[in-house]
Formats: C-alpha cells, sequence, structure tokens
C-alpha cells in the first residue's frame, strides 16, 4: 500500500513568505508526527497528532510554526514570515497506537 | 531525558569487511531504542528496534544490534558490507511524552563503502 505521501518534495521560500508543507500520512494511521531535519544533523521533534488532537507541540521553535490535522488525517505544518534559520527537511511520519514510526520522503525547505 | 550519542560521524570500510557504528544512550529507564537508515533524498527505513526482550536484535539487510545495559551500549553491527549499505544511520531512543513514542534521534554516522 501506500506509504506516508509528503508536498511539495522542495520548496523555496524567500525571507518574510509563509509556507504551507503537507502529509498524507498511511490510512489509518492514528498518530502523526512533525520532524525537522537540519543539514548534517539528526531529526528533531517538533508535534505530535494523536487522531485531529495535537497532544504535544513542545518542540516548535517558535509561534511562527503551526501544524493542523483538522479531520485526522492530513496534516499540514504552516511557517509564517520564514527565516534563514528555518531551511531544513521537514519529516512527517505516522502510525498504529504504539508500533513503528513510518516515515514520508521529506520536504526541503530552502529559505532565501 | 532520553538521549543517544553516535561516537563517529563518519565510517568508511571496504566491501566485504565487517561494519560497526557505535551508539550509547543514557536513560532512566528500560529504553526502547531503534536504529534507522536513510539513503540520500530517501525516507527514513527501520533497521530495527529493541524493546527489552532479547538483548540481540537482528534487523533488515543483515544487520544486528545488541544491547548492553552495563556499558550502555546499542552498537550496530554487520559481518560483510554491501556497496548498497553506503547511507547515513541513526541510533535513536524513545522517549515517552505525553503518552506518544516520541523519538531522539542521534547525530547520525555517515556509513562509505570502498570498493
Amino acid at each position: 500500500g501506500a506509504g506516508v505521501s509528503q508536498s511539495p518534495r522542495y520548496k523555496v521560500a524567500k525571507r518574510g513568505q509563509d509556507v504551507a508543507l503537507r502529509c498524507d500520512p498511511i490510512s489509518g494511521h492514528v498518530s502523526l508526527f512533525w520532524y525537522q531535519q537540519a543539514l548534517g544533523q539528526g531529526p528533531e521533534f517538533l508535534t505530535y497528532f494523536q487522531n485531529e488532537a495535537q497532544l504535544d507541540k513542545s518542540g516548535l521553535p517558535s509561534d511562527r510554526f503551526f501544524a493542523e490535522r483538522p479531520e485526522g488525517s492530513v496534516s499540514t505544518l504552516k511557517i509564517q514570515r520564514t527565516q534563514q534559520e528555518d531551511s531544513a527537511v521537514y519529516l512527517c511520519a505516522s502510525s498504529l497506537a504504539n508500533s513503528p514510526l513510518h516515515f514520508g520522503n521529506g520536504t526541503r525547505l530552502t529559505v532565501t | 531525558a532520553q538521549s543517544v550519542t553516535q561516537l563517529d560521524s563518519h565510517v568508511s570500510v571496504s566491501e566485504g569487511t565487517p561494519v560497526l557504528l557505535r551508539c550509547n544512550y543514557s536513560s532512566s529507564y528500560s529504553p526502547s531504542l531503534f536504529w534507522y537508515v536513510q539513503h540520500p533524498n530517501k525516507g527514513l527505513q527501520l533497521l530495527l528496534k529493541y524493546t527489552s526482550a532479547a538483548t540481540l536484535v537482528k534487523g533488515i539487510n543483515g544487520f544486528e544490534a545488541e544491547f548492553k545495559k552495563s556499558e550502555t551500549s546499542f552498537h550496530l553491527t554487520k559481518p560483510s558490507a554491501h556497496m548498497s549499505d553506503a547511507a547515513e544511520y541513526f541510533c535513536v531512543v524513545s522517549d515517552l511524552g505525553q503518552g506518544a513514542q516520541k523519538l531522539v534521534f542521534g547525530q547520525g554516522t555517515r556509513l562509505t563503502i570502498n570498493p
């Protein structure tokens, strides 16, 4: 079956622009995670949803970052007024409860 | 808080020779530990996981890892490297936050295979 799908694959934004990154999880997966992976680093946790409820957003670096999952399926990560330090690969992962995470291929964001 | 330290940022081996990627963990309770692999421009793929069953864990593609509590280590090994093993490898510990399996990644080890 289909895996976790993320779009766009690449995004270039000028500093100050808003961006929206989409994640389509595996059908039926209740848990959804967003991670940020800076160049040469390991992924870092941003936020977690269980169905439509955002249960943990402790990793969001600033109030410019906002995530939603209104119907408990597709999720969107929005970054307002992008800064150069936001340049990274944004990874989405989904899972059934207490099961290993399945990761998407990520969205590479470059802020110029 | 849980954390992992990958002791080598880059490992280079010849094809057909053994692979050893080192990882130490820090955890206040019995941890769940994982190894993930990331090929260029691809998603993270789970190689294997340890969840307090057998201390020697076998994964995909001939990889295995041994949990050693006395050494707080979870090193990844493979008897014979293949060219297709060239990738970035991450040691990961699970941090239970808000009931979710929140993963904490190491900095990664880049594995290069020489022909």
